[in-house]
């Protein structure tokens, strides 16, 4: 199952902040929070990741709370073209492994 | 650099044949994964592997196997189609090593309709 809790969908205003929660309350220290997007009919598109320090790229902003049970993916300005599935993953730890388990994700409508 | 490639991106088959899907990993990355994604069970983990091994495997009856080449290029196979492996497959590769904070990276997928 899942470690992660979305909300099912979410609209934001062209050029508005998207700030997308996800809740990981089980999160264990050594794991990691990613998100991903998926536009329709495409694979999953890498966005950003963290383990407890803020973090920001290009795409986005990722906040972690400080005990880490959540955190809050920011779009400084949203788009059209940011409509998407966005996945919270917590990243499975220990071991050899690059196995992503998703949930159901956000689905952001972006509105003009 | 190029990203994950996978082929071929569209496919249709019927009951009861097999299909195999290839992926060629971003350069340098050993390991590889794939997935399956159904609008009735979102994206599911098959299986991954690195340095032609498989480390990691999801819960997919036997009719669902893969592989991978010393240059690092997987293949996924399924026999005996049934109409539920209708899906988008999906491949991602990551340098593979035990740091969990890697980035993996998905291909565009494979789209398979059994008919």
């Amino acid at each position: 199952d899942a470690k992660t809790t979305q909300p099912p969908s979410m609209d934001c205003a062209e050029g508005r902040a998207a700030n997308l929660p996800c809740n990981h309350s089980t999160i264990s220290g050594n794991e990691y929070v990613y998100w991903y997007r998926q536009i329709h009919s495409q694979g999953p598109q890498y966005i950003i990741h963290g383990l407890k320090n803020n973090e920001t790229n290009e795409m986005a902003s990722l906040i972690i709370t400080e005990d880490r049970k959540s955190s809050t993916l920011i779009l400084p300005h949203a788009t059209l073209r940011d409509t998407a599935v966005y996945y919270c993953i917590v990243r499975v730890a220990g071991g050899a492994t690059n196995k992503l388990i998703f949930g159901t994700g956000t689905l952001l409508a972006v509105q003009p | 650099k190029a990203g994950v490639t996978q082929t071929p991106r569209y496919l249709i088959k019927t009951r009861g044949q097999q299909v195999t899907l290839s992926c060629s990993p971003i350069s340098g990355h050993r390991s590889v994964s794939w997935y399956q994604q159904t609008p009735g069970q979102g994206l599911q983990f098959l299986f991954e592997y690195f340095s032609e091994t498989q480390r990691n495997k999801g819960n997919f009856p036997g009719r669902f196997s893969g592989r991978q080449f010393s240059n690092s290029r997987s293949e996924m196979n399924v026999s005996t189609l049934e109409l539920g492996d209708s899906a988008l497959y999906l491949c991602a590769s990551s340098l593979g090593d035990t740091y969990s904070g890697n980035t993996i990276y998905f291909g565009e997928g494979s789209w398979l309709t059994v008919v």
